[in-house]
């Protein structure tokens, strides 16, 4: 069975930096792109960024590059995004994701974390 | 960026009933990469369809995509109390991958 567990998210100030980690387990994680998508409180979904199998390629929205970096552990089946100068609409759930094989589309998404940049 | 637009923004239809939503894009959608996915209230979204019209594991022959370059749509063939939810489509054919805004699903 797929799970993806998120963690790190919480309260920080506007400016500050939070790192959320997604444990995965249950496939190859190192066969497969891997994906944040964010959803504020109320509102749609939102694609964060993605990262092939061997991190050869990285994307980024453009609302968080420059300030969010994802990477990936395949040792140890994990996923990253660091976020620095986090601002207040970057305020929302933040989802672990799944590609399906190859593409990027998210066939298994984590229950997600909740970030709140506030002061 | 390829924008999506998702019409109706909320659809009221009584269970039994057939639903019909649309997913239209500012340009083409490369190779059909167009995703549907549905979301409950306080759960994460769900996979529906990948590839405009392939099912994803374990979803109920009910719900069909159809559709290609700008025009793409969800049909729900009889509506189960379950499927009262959020629709989103994605498409993932050009970077950045983006979403539409969205269809609610809603017991009428």
């Amino acid at each position: 069975e797929v799970q993806l567990v998120e963690s790190g998210g919480g309260l920080v100030k506007p400016g500050g930096s939070l790192r959320l980690s997604c444990a995965a387990s249950g496939f190859t994680f190192s066969s497969y792109s891997m994906n944040w998508v964010r959803q504020a409180p109320g509102k749609g979904l939102e694609w964060v960024s993605s990262i092939s199998s061997s991190s050869s390629y990285i994307y980024y929205a453009d609302s968080v590059k420059g300030r969010f970096t994802i990477s990936r552990d395949n040792a140890k089946n994990s996923l990253y995004l660091q976020m620095n100068s986090l601002r207040a609409e970057d305020t929302a759930v933040y989802y672990c994701l799944k590609s399906g094989y190859g593409s990027y589309y998210f066939d298994y998404w984590g229950q997600g974390t909740l970030v709140t940049v506030s002061s | 960026e390829i924008v999506l637009t998702q019409s109706p923004g909320t659809l009221s239809l009584s269970p039994g009933e057939r639903a019909t939503l649309s997913c239209r894009a500012s340009q083409s959608v490369s190779s059909s990469y167009l995703a549907w996915y549905q979301q409950k209230p306080g759960q994460a979204p769900r996979l529906l369809i990948y590839g405009a019209s392939s099912r994803a594991t374990g979803i109920p022959d009910r719900f069909s995509g159809s559709g290609s370059g700008t025009d793409f749509t969800l049909t729900i063939s009889r509506l189960e109390p379950e499927d009262f939810a959020v629709y989103y489509c994605q498409q993932y054919g050009d970077s950045p991958w983006t979403f539409g805004q969205g269809t609610k699903v809603e017991i009428k």
